[in-house]
This record gives C-alpha cells, structure tokens and sequence, in this order.
C-alpha cells in the first residue's frame, strides 16, 4: 500500500504569490491533517479535512486555506506569501473520522522556500 | 494560555541506557496525548494516550498519562543508536470543531555508541 504522497516536494517562491500544496492520503483514509514546522516554532497543526469538510483549525491567518477532494486528496493554499511562511509543510492521513485522535502517517512533507 | 512544555530539551546518553522524557500540559478540554518520533523527516507515530495511569508499550519504549498532574513520560530502555531523534509530544484539545493540537517543542535525544 503506498504512504502519504505530498507534491511538489521543494518549492521556491516570492513574496506576495500564492502556493498550493498537494497531499494524497494513504489508500482508504478519509481523514488529511495540514502542519507547518519551523525551526523557531516547531511543528504546528493547520486544519484537518474529513469527508471534504473542515473539521479542526488551528491558529493561523485567512491566508491559510484549504479543501478535501471526494477522493480525499487534499490541498492547501497559502495566499500572499511572506518570509515567515518558509517552513516545511507536513500532511498526515488517518483512516477514522478524526485524525487527532487516532494513528495518522505524515508525508515527506513540501519545503517552501519563500524569498 | 493553551501549551506543551517537554523536557529536557536535549539529552545524550550511551547505548544501553535507560532514558526518561517528559512532557507537561495546562490546555482546556484535554482529549488525548501523542507522543511522536522524528528523525530526518517526517515524524512516526509512537502513542496515543487517553486515560490516566494505562501504560502503552511498544518494544522498548512505553508511555503513561497522569491526567491530575498534567504530564506523561515516555521511557525508551536499552537504547540504541537508532532511537537518536527528535520526540515531540503533543496535546489535543477542545472538542468539534474547535479542536486542536499542540505541540511541544520536541526532546532532542542523541545515543552514543
């Protein structure tokens, strides 16, 4: 069974655009959760999808957003880049509703560079 | 403020230890506690805990949840250099919609051959 796919894996922007990262969960899985790391701030959880529907958001700005696929794939937007938006971005899948609370398997993760 | 404090923050220890991390947390509406290993990429899931006082064990590491004190410990015995990541703990909080996951900022464990 193939794991957690995230594309692309490394991406250079310029301050001002907007991205989209992709994630596609682990064969079966319904549930896609978003996290953002750094090395100043850690590891911090986005929004989890279930079911093409936001479930869960944590505390980042509108610029964050997101959307789930009917096949579950998930993807995220970030609009009006700026330099503390360089980090890697993690996606996590898990088979049950609510993935914060149950195993979840992580991507390779999509580093973004944002100049 | 919700938060996840893990500590120590690094440690180096030697083959063959036994070595002890902590984690404490002040969060409303505590849901659960994971525990994650990550090493030069994405973190693995170790534990899920839920209810105070059941240990969860896998091989050589084991966790526990005390929900009155507000912490949990994992324990990795015997170590190896393969355990050498980074563990990060982190909280999940709130309910419905609003529910949320915190992290610590992670416990640098390094094993020496």
């Amino acid at each position: 069974k193939a794991g957690v796919t995230q594309t692309p894996r490394y991406l250079i922007k310029t301050r001002g655009q907007q991205v989209t990262l992709s994630c596609s969960p682990i064969s079966g899985h319904r549930s896609v959760s978003w996290y953002q790391q750094t090395p100043g701030q850690g590891l911090q959880f986005l929004f989890e999808y279930f079911s093409e529907t936001q479930r869960n958001k944590g505390n980042f700005p509108g610029r964050f957003s997101g959307r789930q696929f009917s096949n579950s794939r998930s993807e995220m937007n970030v609009s009006t880049l700026e330099l503390g938006d360089s980090a890697l971005y993690l996606c996590a899948s898990s088979l049950v509703a609510s993935s914060l609370t149950d195993t979840q398997y992580f991507g390779p993760g999509t580093r973004l560079t944002v100049l | 403020e919700d938060k996840v404090v893990q500590s120590p923050l690094s440690l180096v220890v030697h083959e063959g230890d036994t070595v002890t991390l902590n984690c404490s947390y002040e969060v409303t509406n505590f849901r659960s506690l994971l525990w994650y290993k990550q090493e030069k990429k994405a973190p693995t899931f170790l534990f899920m805990l839920t209810s105070s006082g059941i240990e969860k064990k896998s091989g050589r590491l084991s966790s526990i949840l005390d929900k009155k004190e507000l912490f949990s410990i994992l324990n990795i015995t015997a170590t190896q250099t393969g355990d050498s990541a980074v563990y990060l703990c982190a909280v999940y909080h709130g309910s419905g919609n609003t529910g949320k996951l915190i992290f610590g900022q992670g416990t640098t464990l390094q094993v020496k051959p």
